[in-house]
């Protein structure tokens, strides 16, 4: 059983749409966070969730907005897709803040 | 702020080499420490990790300890293989912190037969 989950795994768009990628865990881990990796691998958090509740919002336009139905899943919507949005976005999860963080396959978006 | 340096890449080696890639931090308090691995197309994962001073962190043949004195929790391996090749990320976080991993900027390791 693949622990971390993400949907889709490839997403080709053109600018201006919205999309969403989403993320299940079947871990029961109570924390989830989505993650984007840039062109050189460089990785920053950009959200993350405890219990469904929003914990970290790390300066992400408000174009970009996650939601979480429940504990095991955290989606990601994305609003007027820009071409710097192209990127790989993970989503993670962990039982505690500091514990260690189980990451998904990733979704690599590329806007056109 | 807190961060994360780690050495530059690419590095390659011959199999059965000795591995250092060095990492450095930057933190206000006491964070934990993690090595992360990710392989060509995949997503990260826990390779090992320290929660205090002093602590060593092992798997699969690779070695950090978390050095406060010196601020670094550099990666080591006595004998590296061809299915080490993959880009090695060192990252801290805090509990406080609502779980936020704060990574470098990632090391690519090349091994060749």
């Amino acid at each position: 059983d693949t622990a971390v989950s993400q949907t889709p795994k490839y997403l080709v768009t053109q600018m201006g749409n919205d999309k969403s990628i989403k993320c299940e865990q079947n871990l029961g881990h109570d924390t989830m966070y989505w993650y984007k990796q840039d062109s050189k691998k460089f990785l920053k958090i950009m959200f993350s969730y405890n219990n469904k509740e929003l914990i970290i919002n790390e300066t992400v336009p408000n174009r970009f907005s996650p939601k979480s139905p429940d504990k095991a899943h955290l989606n990601l919507h994305i609003n007027s897709l820009e071409l710097g949005d192209s990127a790989v976005y993970f989503c993670a999860s962990s039982q505690e803040f500091r514990d260690e963080q189980y990451f998904g396959p990733g979704t690599r978006l590329t806007v056109t | 702020g807190d961060s994360v340096t780690q050495m530059e890449g690419p590095v390659t080696l011959s199999e059965e080499a000795f591995l250092t890639i060095n990492c450095t931090y930057t933190a206000t308090g006491y964070p934990s420490l993690f090595w992360y691995v990710q392989y060509p197309g995949e997503g990260l994962q826990l390779l090992l990790k320290a929660t205090k001073a002093d602590d060593k962190g092992s798997n699969k043949g690779f070695e950090a300890t978390y050095r406060k004195e010196t601020t670094s929790f550099h990666l080591e391996k006595g004998s590296v293989q061809v299915s080490d090749s993959a880009v090695y990320f060192c990252a801290l976080t805090y509990a406080h912190q609502g779980g936020k991993l704060i990574f470098g900027q990632g090391t690519e390791l090349s091994v060749k037969p």
